[in-house]
């Protein structure tokens, strides 16, 4: 079946432009996280869905990041005025258990930000 | 704050031998230990996952040794194979939010 999936695989902007970027779940899972894979910082956690809760947004790293999701499914990240620190892959994950099980997650390809 | 510890940055085994990453953890407020394998150009993928009242868990070549006591867990890849040359991550999760270790990359040599 389909994974989770993710565009633009790759995107390059210019400092200070706003960037969005795409996540599609696997079809039925409930929960959807946002990650941030770069050099020197590892896998960090930025947000997370659940259902219709209230989404922890506790890893956010700053205001310029917001995250949403669309009837319970599409999620988009956005990064307002991106700064040369926010290159990086951003990986999106979906999962069908928001209880004990929520650790078993799909991981996408992840979108490769550049800023230049 | 880096709640989970990972080690070693690198790790080279030759094939049929024993591949062994550690990590360690701060908070006591975890409720699943999972492992991650990334491939170059693709997402994590859940590899283990072991729940911290049991003390061990095998899959397959696969096996986690978990310390509650020390808040030490590792990965053991047994018969290590050059398909398992990827890079692993240990995690913690706390209500579905998943601290990672800074990875492992892992090279078996032919």
């Amino acid at each position: 079946g389909a994974g989770v999936s993710q565009s633009p695989s790759n995107k390059v902007t210019e400092k200070g432009k706003d960037v969005e970027l795409r996540c599609d779940p696997i079809s039925g899972h409930t929960a959807l996280y946002w990650y941030r894979q770069s050099l020197g910082q590892g896998l960090e956690f930025l947000i997370y869905f659940q259902g219709n809760s209230a989404p922890d947004k506790s890893g956010l790293p700053s205001d310029r990041f917001s995250a949403e999701r669309t009837g319970g499914s599409v999620s988009t990240l956005t990064i307002q005025r991106t700064q040369q620190e926010d290159s990086a892959v951003y990986l999106c994950a979906s999962s069908p258990d928001s209880g004990a099980k929520s650790y078993e997650q799909y991981f996408g390809p992840g979108t490769r930000l550049t800023v230049t | 704050q880096q709640q989970v510890k990972q080690s070693p940055q690198s790790l080279i085994v030759q094939k049929g031998g024993i591949s062994i990453i550690n990590c360690a953890y701060e908070n006591t407020a975890f409720d699943y230990f999972p492992w991650y394998q990334q491939f170059p150009g693709k997402g994590p993928a859940l590899l283990i996952a072991i729940r911290p009242d049991v003390s061990e868990k095998k899959e397959g070549r696969f096996t986690i040794s978990f310390n509650k006591s020390a808040k030490q867990f590792s990965l053991h890849i047994m018969d290590s194979q050059p398909g398992d040359s990827a890079t692993y991550f240990c995690a913690a999760s706390r209500r579905g939010k998943l601290i990672f270790g800074q990875g492992t990359e892992l090279s078996v040599k032919p």
